[in-house]
C-alpha cells in the first residue's frame, strides 16, 4: 500500500504563476485535507473534503481552491501563487471524521 | 473561533531528562488526537484520547485527556535522543468535519 502520495515533492514557482497539488489515497478513505506548515504556525487547514464531490474552507483558504472529483484525489490549486504561500503543503486522509489521519510526505513549495 | 493551543513551543531535555507538552482547547472536544512529527518528515500518528479523564500508556509515553475534555498532555519518561521531534496535538474543528492541529512542541535531546 502505498498510502497517502503527494506530487510534486518540490517546486519553485514565480510570483503569478499557477500550479496544481496533486494528493493520491489507495485506503478508500472517506476525508482528506490540506495543511500548510510554517515555521512556528504548526498546521494550518486550508482545505477539506469529507467525500466524493464536496469541498469545504479550512482555517486559511484564501488563494487555493481545491477539487474532489475522485474519491481517491484531492487537488489543491493556486491560481496566481504569491510568495506569503511558500510553504510546506501536507494532504492527508482518515477514514473518518474522528479516525486516525495519515498523512503525505509533503510537497515544498517556494514562491519567488 | 476554535482554537488548540500547546505549550511549550520548544524544549531542550539532556537524555534521561522527563518531557511534558500540554495541549488546550478553547472548546471541549469529542477526542483529541497526538501526532509525532520528526525533522525532514511528516506527522505520524501516536494515539487517540475519547474519554474523560482518560490515560493511555505506550512504553516510555503516557497521555492524558483532562476531565473536562479540553485539555490533554503528553508526557516522556527519560527522553531519549530517538524523540527528538515535533509532537502536534489536534481535534474536531467545531462542526466535527476535520482536524485542527495545535502549533506543536519541538523537543530536542542531547546526549
Amino acid at each position: 500500500n502505498a498510502g497517502v502520495t503527494q506530487t510534486p515533492k518540490f517546486r519553485v514557482l514565480k510570483t503569478g504563476q499557477s500550479m496544481t497539488l496533486l494528493c493520491a489515497q489507495d485506503m478508500n478513505h472517506e476525508y482528506m485535507y490540506w495543511y500548510r506548515q510554517d515555521p512556528g504556525m504548526g498546521l494550518r487547514l486550508i482545505h477539506y473534503s469529507v467525500g466524493e464531490g464536496t469541498t469545504a474552507k479550512g482555517e486559511v483558504p484564501d488563494g487555493y481552491n481545491v477539487s474532489r472529483l475522485k474519491k481517491q484525489n484531492f487537488l489543491l490549486g493556486l491560481e496566481s501563487a504569491a510568495p506569503s504561500q511558500t510553504s510546506v503543503y501536507f494532504c492527508a486522509s482518515s477514514y473518518w471524521r474522528d479516525t486516525e489521519a495519515f498523512f503525505g510526505q509533503g510537497t515544498r513549495l517556494t514562491v519567488v | 473561533g476554535q482554537q488548540v493551543m500547546q505549550i511549550p513551543q520548544y524544549q531542550h531535555v539532556q537524555e534521561g531528562e522527563d518531557f511534558t507538552t500540554y495541549c488546550n482547547s478553547s472548546t471541549t472536544l469529542s477526542n483529541i488526537q497526538w501526532y509525532k512529527q520528526r525533522p525532514g518528515g511528516h506527522p505520524v500518528f501516536l494515539i487517540q484520547l475519547v474519554k474523560s479523564g482518560e490515560v493511555k500508556k505506550q512504553k516510555r509515553l503516557t497521555f492524558q485527556f483532562g476531565e473536562a475534555k479540553k485539555n490533554s498532555s503528553l508526557h516522556i519518561t527519560a527522553t531519549q535522543t530517538t524523540d527528538v521531534g515535533t509532537y502536534f496535538c489536534a481535534g474536531p474543528n467545531q462542526a466535527g468535519t476535520a482536524l485542527i492541529f495545535g502549533k506543536g512542541t519541538t523537543l530536542s535531546v542531547s546526549s
